[in-house]
């Protein structure tokens, strides 16, 4: 049982260019989230997902997509990166909604140069 | 809306001393609340949660919290606080499909 497993956990990414932040959960848990924490403003919520084929914006979606086609893959696409995507990304999943807490993957330090 | 303050920004105490980190939250029903854990360079840990009943909550690693619904707070204690807990700690209400957070609270040990 690995949990919440996220890829890569550093990218360096030029001004402009796109990629995918991987998050892979092994509980068959319904809930997944994406999370970003930048110095001094903590967690804020980019999109979640209720289930397969659901998915949501958070606080601060720009920017940023999302696709849940199976319940253990969800991945958070970078469509055309910018210095202010520099940040921390955290995967998160819960069984049965946020209500009862979620579990957290090590996270991905994005740095767009 | 939801909203969490934790209004320490940085706290040092001494191996061996008691510690509570404040917690004060805005919602308008019957709040969930947490409290995370994070080490350095590592994702969150829960340490504990609390949904209804009992106003004092045990959690993980000799960390306790007690809700007070008359203060909005949702404070972390531990009596005797141990070199390991140096970490950063967040405060959490739930909303329908999101943890606010709070900006987080970063706990210094001293020898």
């Amino acid at each position: 049982n690995a949990g919440v497993t996220q890829t890569p956990k550093f990218q360096v990414l030029k001004t402009g260019q796109s990629m995918t932040l991987q998050c892979a959960q092994d509980m068959n848990h319904e809930y997944m989230s994406w999370y970003r924490q930048d110095p001094g403003m903590g967690l804020r919520l980019i999109h979640y997902s209720v289930g397969a084929g659901i998915t949501d914006q958070g606080e601060v979606p720009n920017g940023y997509n999302v696709s849940r086609s199976t319940t253990e893959d969800f991945p958070l696409r970078l469509l055309s990166a910018a210095p202010s995507q520099t940040s921390v990304y955290f995967c998160a999943s819960s069984y049965s909604g946020v209500r009862y807490g979620y579990t957290f993957g090590s996270g991905t330090r994005l740095t767009v140069v | 809306a939801q909203s969490v303050t934790q209004p320490d920004i940085h706290i040092t105490v001494s191996e061996g001393a008691s510690l509570e980190l404040r917690c004060n939250y805005s919602y308008g029903a019957t709040p969930y609340l947490f409290w995370y854990v994070q080490s350095p360079g590592q994702g969150l840990q829960l340490l504990l949660k609390y949904f209804s009943g009992d106003t004092l909550v045990q959690g993980i690693k000799g960390f306790e919290a007690e809700f007070k619904r008359s203060q909005s707070s949702f404070n972390l204690r531990k009596p005797s606080v141990h070199w390991s807990d140096a970490a950063e700690y967040f405060c959490a209400v739930s909303g329908a499909n999101n943890l606010f957070f709070g900006t987080g609270t970063r706990l210094t040990v001293i020898p």
